[in-house]
């Protein structure tokens, strides 16, 4: 298998602009997870997906964060507009089980806010 | 309250040493799971831990003791290439099916 596959791998962008990161989970995995780190406040799960439906999304920072899973093979995660704030590396996991077993990561977007 | 907490370092210890992590979490998390992270890389699992007690894989240890909510990683032998961040994990939540992280803890390993 190919693993968690995340897109584009790195983005620069201005402030207000709109910015999407894609990502492709494992298949079979029913549940799928966005991740947010940065230097001062570590890796924070913004939102989790089991079998495609948002179960919570109490990390996610801001209206200015959306995040949607069509099917069992992608998600996205939107913001906008961006702002130099959210300049971070954000990662996508992947779950067998939920979070009753590992969670299986991305190579990451790290994003650019200028 | 952070609900994962760890010492953040850096930890150095010298090669052929006992590297020593420790987590506490806030929440009776049923799974706790260690991660190692490379700089510019992604985290990679190393170990998960679902019963008290000790699980040991090649060099590394964890131990984990939920009644005190504590959850630790030892390493054996350490080398240069243990050099990392190690981050640990809880499944969190009342499905017990979000994982949260600790902000984890930079060990260092001196020739």
């Amino acid at each position: 298998d190919a693993g968690v596959i995340q897109s584009p791998r790195h983005e620069v962008t201005e402030m207000g602009q709109e910015v999407t990161l894609r990502c492709k989970p494992i298949s079979g995995h029913n549940s799928l997870f966005w991740y947010r780190q940065t230097m001062m406040r570590g890796l924070e799960l913004l939102i989790y997906f089991n079998n495609n439906v948002p179960i919570d999304d109490s990390g996610m920072p801001e209206d200015r964060f959306s995040a949607k899973m069509p099917n069992a093979s992608f998600s996205t995660l939107k913001i906008q507009p961006s702002e130099p704030r959210d300049s971070a590396v954000y990662f996508c996991a992947s779950s067998p089980a939920g979070g009753v077993t590992e969670a299986f990561f991305g190579q990451g977007t790290r994003l650019t806010v200028v | 309250q952070k609900e994962v907490e760890q010492n953040s370092g850096p930890l150095s210890v010298p090669e052929g040493a006992i590297a020593s992590l420790n987590c506490t979490y806030s929440d009776r998390g049923s799974q706790s799971f260690w991660y190692r992270q490379y700089s510019g890389k992604s985290p990679e699992l190393i170990m998960s831990i679902y019963s008290n007690g000790d699980k040991e894989d090649g060099r590394f240890t964890a131990q984990l003791n939920k009644a005190s909510q504590y959850v630790s990683l030892l390493i054996r032998d350490s080398q240069p290439s243990d050099s990392a961040t190690y981050l640990c994990a809880v499944n969190s939540g009342s499905s017990a099916s979000k994982i949260i992280f600790g902000s984890g803890t930079r060990l260092s390993i001196r020739p």
